[in-house]
């Protein structure tokens, strides 16, 4: 089985200010670990992806996500938060070893709000 | 990445009725999937559509209430049958990027807003 947990519903911070969002993890196998982001009635956009190699990922927008196999989290970052992004931001895993069944389990969700 | 076309974006039913939502994708794909996100929740897979066989459930939910229809390697419809409240939802149809379908991430639709009154 896979699982994936957003501890906080929401994240509040201040413009210009770092942002971390939570993610931990568990799977059977290695993980393949993803970021989406859901802005307000519109559909989920990819951010990043951590499959294998550097711990350190970097995606769109500025973001990037460590990956930390000892504690099973995979935290979303952003060096200087700006209020484009504020939104709802989803972790996602799936198991590296269902070859065949490429299903994803995403989390709760994390709504980050940038205050200006 | 691929770009996927879904219909309609947004559509308000009466109770009982259902309603096909379509999802077109700019390029062949081996797998699409159904998600549905009900407010305020996360996605939910409802189900895989693989061309040329039926699609594969997930656990609470059914063909007959979620039929699905995989005609070729780029389109696929869902229906909504006899649709509750309780049916209101963001379906969402997404694909695979990519060769490699374990590590490729999906591209998603930009989602069909239901409201059954």
């Amino acid at each position: 089985a896979q699982s994936v947990a957003q501890p906080e519903d929401q994240v509040n911070v201040a413009e210009g200010n770092p942002l971390t969002v939570k993610c931990t993890y568990s799977v059977s196998g290695n993980p393949y670990l993803f970021w989406y982001v859901q802005y307000p009635n519109r559909g989920l956009q990819f951010l990043l992806k951590y499959i294998t190699g550097d711990n350190l990922v970097k995606g769109s927008y500025g973001f990037e996500a460590e990956f930390n196999k000892s504690q099973t989290s995979f935290h979303l970052k952003k060096p200087s938060a700006l209020v484009s992004d504020s939104a709802l931001y989803f972790c996602a895993v799936r198991d590296a070893s269902n070859f065949g069944n490429e299903k994803l389990t995403f989390g709760t969700g994390t709504r980050l709000t940038i205050i200006p | 990445s691929a770009v996927i076309s879904q219909k309609p974006s947004r559509d308000i039913c009466q109770r009982g009725t259902s309603l096909t939502i379509q999802c077109q994708v700019d390029s062949q794909v081996t797998m699409m999937f159904w998600y549905r996100q009900q407010p305020g929740q996360s996605l939910t897979l409802i189900a895989t559509a693989n061309q040329g066989s039926e699609a594969t459930y997930e656990s609470g939910f059914v063909i007959d209430k979620f039929p699905i229809s995989r005609p070729n390697l780029t389109f696929s419809t869902l229906t909504v049958s006899n649709m509750s409240p309780e049916d209101s939802s963001i379906y969402l149809c997404s694909v695979v990027g990519g060769r490699v379908l374990n590590t490729g991430e999906l591209f998603f639709g930009e989602g069909s807003r239901l409201t059954v009154l």
